[in-house]
């Protein structure tokens, strides 16, 4: 059971090429988000997918698409990248929370920099 | 949007000591949760709270979720080298379905 796995863990782009994160998780959960994290600020949600076949905007969505591809998978795509795109991404899962138990479980992060 | 503040920024104390760090919101929120980052790790869940008033204890970990739901605290005692880290502070909105984070308390550990 790996949990929520990311790909790549590093990459360096230069401005203006695209590129796709993915995530996978094998718990079977319903919703899956992308968060962005920038010194200081904490993790700020970029998208989220309540279930298979939705996504919904969070608080920094400018410059980001996603796809839920299937219930495991949810990538995260940039089309144009720009130098304030450098960050370090998560991805995380929920499950569908049964009594009060209810968590998101986080991957290991994807490191971007954009020059 | 939401805002959490998480105070202090950074702290550097000495093995054995007692740390506290709070989070307070200009919104309500249902659920508090706290969670600690290890460097090139994502976040991992510590404790969650779920009613107004609520004090919790993991081991050496207490939180609580302040009455009015607009604040919560993290007590960590008699810490110890593993306890660094950066501990997030994050607020549950009312449909369940999205985290709004604190900026952080980096946790320093001298031996």
């Amino acid at each position: 059971n790996a949990g929520v796995t990311q790909t790549p863990k590093f990459q360096v782009l230069k401005t203006g090429q695209s590129m796709t994160l993915q995530c996978a998780q094998d718990m079977n959960h319903n919703s899956m988000y992308w968060y962005r994290q920038d010194p200081g600020m904490g993790l700020r949600l970029i998208y989220y997918s309540a279930s298979e076949g939705t996504t919904d905007k969070g608080e920094v969505p400018n410059g980001y698409n996603v796809s839920r591809l299937n219930k495991r998978e949810f990538s995260l795509r940039l089309e144009s990248a720009a130098p304030s795109q450098t960050s370090v991404y998560f991805c995380a899962s929920r499950t569908i929370p049964v009594g009060i138990v209810n968590t998101q479980y986080f991957g290991p992060g994807t490191r971007l920099t954009v020059l | 949007g939401q805002q959490l503040n998480q105070s202090p920024q950074s702290m550097f104390i000495q093995e054995g000591e007692d740390v506290s760090m709070n989070c307070t919101s200009s919104s309500i929120f249902n659920t508090w949760l706290w969670y600690k980052q290890d460097p090139g790790e994502g976040p991992v869940l510590l404790i969650a709270l779920y009613k107004a008033g609520e004090l919790t204890s993991n081991g050496r970990l207490t939180a609580q979720f302040g009455i009015t739901r607009k604040d919560s605290f993290l007590n960590i005692s008699a810490s110890i080298p593993s306890d660094v880290g950066i501990y997030f502070c994050a607020g549950e909105n009312n449909a369940g379905n999205m985290l709004t984070f604190g900026g952080g308390t980096r946790l320093m550990v001298k031996p």
